[in-house]
């Protein structure tokens, strides 16, 4: 089944240390993104990358990193810089190009950092 | 700049109950329009879309409609499940900047 996935589903981390979140997808997409997603709130973005070994800030990067070194693979670093990292984080995906546009999203990675 | 703005929550429906969620959005040209689903821990699954004004989606019995001289997309079904008690998000996608924007999402809660 082509897909994404996120893993762990929970994770959590004593405050000051780095963690990195997972997301994989198989559906040979080339673009894909991160969003973190607060109680109540609608999805924030995080960073994005529309090519492999190239990537974007959004919305809110401060306090997080990426890589994009395969096409199937982008993980997101949550660093000891980002001041309220617990939230729920969701990975997303979508075919290049102007013509496509609907996003397929993971299951989610919950963190809580204590 | 862009935006989505959607009624807040949250809603409380009887079974079978009509349903309407409200959503309007400011964009430059002419954006794709999106409801996405969430339900509860999971992460979101496209319920509908819309690419052009006058544009209707559909599916599961939730309809929307693109309605630019109204700049609205709002969410209805006709008679709803305890099954579609979730968090509803309206979206929309500019080519130019090629990302999602989301309005805050309205939780829906439905009781038998």
């Amino acid at each position: 089944d082509g897909g994404i996935t996120q893993s762990p589903k929970y994770l959590f981390r004593k405050e000051g240390q780095n963690v990195t979140l997972s997301c994989e997808q198989n559906l040979n997409h080339d673009a894909m993104y991160w969003y973190r997603q607060d109680p109540g709130q609608g999805l924030r973005l995080i960073y994005y990358s529309q090519i492999v070994n190239d990537f974007q800030k959004g919305d809110i990067a401060e306090g997080y990193s990426v890589s994009r070194e395969k096409k199937e693979s982008f993980p997101l670093t949550v660093t000891s810089a980002q001041k309220n990292p617990t939230a729920f984080y969701l990975c997303a995906s979508k075919e290049g190009g102007p013509l496509y546009n609907e996003q397929f999203f993971g299951p989610g990675t919950r963190l809580t950092v204590l | 700049g862009n935006s989505v703005t959607q009624m807040e929550g949250p809603v409380t429906l009887s079974e079978e109950a009509f349903l309407t969620i409200n959503c309007t959005y400011t964009a430059t040209g002419y954006p794709s329009l999106f409801w996405y689903v969430q339900y509860p821990g999971e992460g979101l699954q496209l319920l509908l879309k819309a690419t052009k004004a006058d544009d209707k989606g559909s599916n599961k019995g939730f309809e929307a409609t693109y309605r630019k001289e109204t700049t609205s997309f709002h969410l209805e079904k006709g008679s709803v499940q305890v099954s579609d008690s979730a968090v509803y998000f309206c979206a929309l996608f500019y080519n130019q900047g090629g990302k999602l924007i989301f309005g805050q999402g309205t939780e829906l809660s439905v009781k038998p």
